[in-house]
């Protein structure tokens, strides 16, 4: 159990619609990093926020945004879905911004499924 | 632009055989190099890492050397376990900044 949480474990849902992917945070840590694993495209680095701001950017479509509350629990919004967005979304976590030399720790991630 | 190549799997070896997985990068400047494992049905782990050229990175029997010279990072085991059994994941991590770009995995079956 690496302490990062994501809810939900799993996500059905049509296309066009919009969900919300939940994460929080090993207790103490003050960045969140989003990731996709899609068979076609591996796994792709998203963004990057830390203690409330965005710090680095991926892959990250303009339907997909992120925030990162107060309380360090990040969420990432994903609109006007399309079946290309079926993936296992991951989130991980890391002491500071300096995800290059931070060990980030990995939640068990979020499966989407858009049909 | 940054990328990594990462061997193609599957590869299934018998227990006790020695591993390696190949991995080169292309990157502009100084970037960091890392090893993640992810075991089935799990997120993944950092299972090693180096930040500079000729660093070695080790956890758990497994190595893996910074090779500026060749751009490489090649995971290596003596002896591998069933409990190997796993993805692994060749990544580096630019030096402007976090953002961080992975292989396309290569799946590890051991054996017994």
């Amino acid at each position: 159990d690496s302490g990062v949480t994501q809810t939900p474990k799993h996500l059905i849902t049509a296309t066009g619609q919009r969900v919300t992917l939940r994460c929080s945070p090993r207790s103490g840590d003050l960045s969140v990093y989003w990731y996709q694993q899609s068979l076609d495209q591996g796994l792709q680095f998203l963004i990057q926020y830390y203690n409330g701001e965005e710090r680095a950017k991926g892959n990250i479509l303009e339907r997909f945004s992120a925030q990162q509350f107060p309380d360090l629990h990040s969420e990432l919004n994903l609109s006007s879905l399309e079946l290309g967005d079926s993936a296992l979304y991951f989130c991980a976590s890391s002491r500071s911004y300096r995800g290059y030399q931070d060990t980030q720790y990995f939640g068990p991630g979020t499966r989407l499924t858009v049909l | 632009g940054n990328s990594v190549t990462q061997m193609e799997g599957p590869v299934t070896l018998s227990e006790e055989a020695f591993l390696t997985i190949n991995c080169t990068y292309t990157a502009t400047g100084y970037p960091s190099l890392f090893w993640y494992v992810q075991y089935p049905g799990e997120g993944l782990q950092l299972l090693l890492k180096a930040t500079k050229a000729d660093d070695k990175g080790s956890n758990k029997g497994f190595e893996a050397t910074y090779r500026k010279e060749t751009t490489s990072f090649h995971l290596e085991k003596g002896s591998v376990q069933v409990s190997d059994s796993a993805v692994y994941f060749c990544a580096l991590s630019g030096n402007t900044g976090n953002q961080f770009y992975f292989g396309t995995g290569t799946s590890l079956t051991v054996i017994p």
